[in-house]
């Protein structure tokens, strides 16, 4: 089955960029889902088909996906964007949605 | 507005068989071009999903889960459901409904609170 590789935890202190990056085998040709999740709360969808912006979240979310990696990027990070962050992309393979097991953003 | 609210008993005996239902408003699932799933989330750990029902009530399952798992529609209650037979400790976990976007690449763009099944004698 398909895996998605994400680091533990990403480090940030306010007003700088987070990094949150999504590994897997040729994910360039897959679609690529990220989502937020805050202590004791649902994960909230940020950016969909690698680079998109649900209505309501801000513009210093994007996405960006090429070769094995996709990367998730947080710009003039504030306190309220600490949290889980977790992508998610369709396996044809499997015909199963896969998630990564999230990395923890800790602004500083 | 798009609402999801799971609900359904806390506790399950292991082997038994473990039962939920989302209430969707905002939306009709009867109508909808969309496909309406379940995921789960160990304690401590990533989201895993279960399987998704369209409105036609064709269902998809993880393949991993698809032997254990039912999921249907209950369209005059604006209602879907999810028995999963033969549950152990490792089915405890925070059970999120949510609305499955469907089709190639899809995506979960609304999701319910979640809510606590622990599988415990």
């Amino acid at each position: 089955s398909y895996v998605l590789t994400q680091p533990p935890s990403v480090s940030v202190a306010p007003g700088r960029t987070a990094n949150v990056t999504c590994g897997g085998h040729n994910i360039a040709n897959k679609r690529v889902h990220w989502y937020q999740q805050k202590p004791g709360q649902a994960p909230v969808l940020v950016i969909f088909y690698d680079n998109y912006r649900p209505s309501g979240i801000p513009e210093r979310f994007s996405g960006s996906n090429s070769g094995n990696t996709a990367t998730l990027t947080v710009s003039g990070v504030e306190a309220g964007d600490e949290a889980v962050y977790f992508c998610q992309v369709w396996d044809n393979s499997a015909d199963s949605y896969v998630f990564g097991s999230g990395t923890k953003v800790t602004v500083l | 507005q798009l609402q999801l609210q799971e609900s359904g008993p806390g506790l399950v005996k292991p082997s038994e068989t473990l039962s939920l239902t989302c209430t969707v408003s905002g939306d009709s699932i009867s109508s909808s071009t969309y496909n309406w799933g379940w995921i789960r989330q160990p304690p401590g750990e990533g989201p895993e999903w279960i399987g998704s029902v369209h409105e036609s009530g064709r269902t998809y399952y993880n393949p991993s889960l698809k032997s254990r798992a039912t999921i249907s529609l209950d369209t005059s209650k604006n209602q879907f459901s999810l028995k999963l037979s033969s549950v152990t400790a490792a089915d405890t976990a925070v059970y999120f409904c949510a609305r499955d976007r469907g089709g190639s690449y899809s995506y979960f763009d609304s999701w319910g609170q979640g809510t606590l099944v622990t599988v415990s004698s």
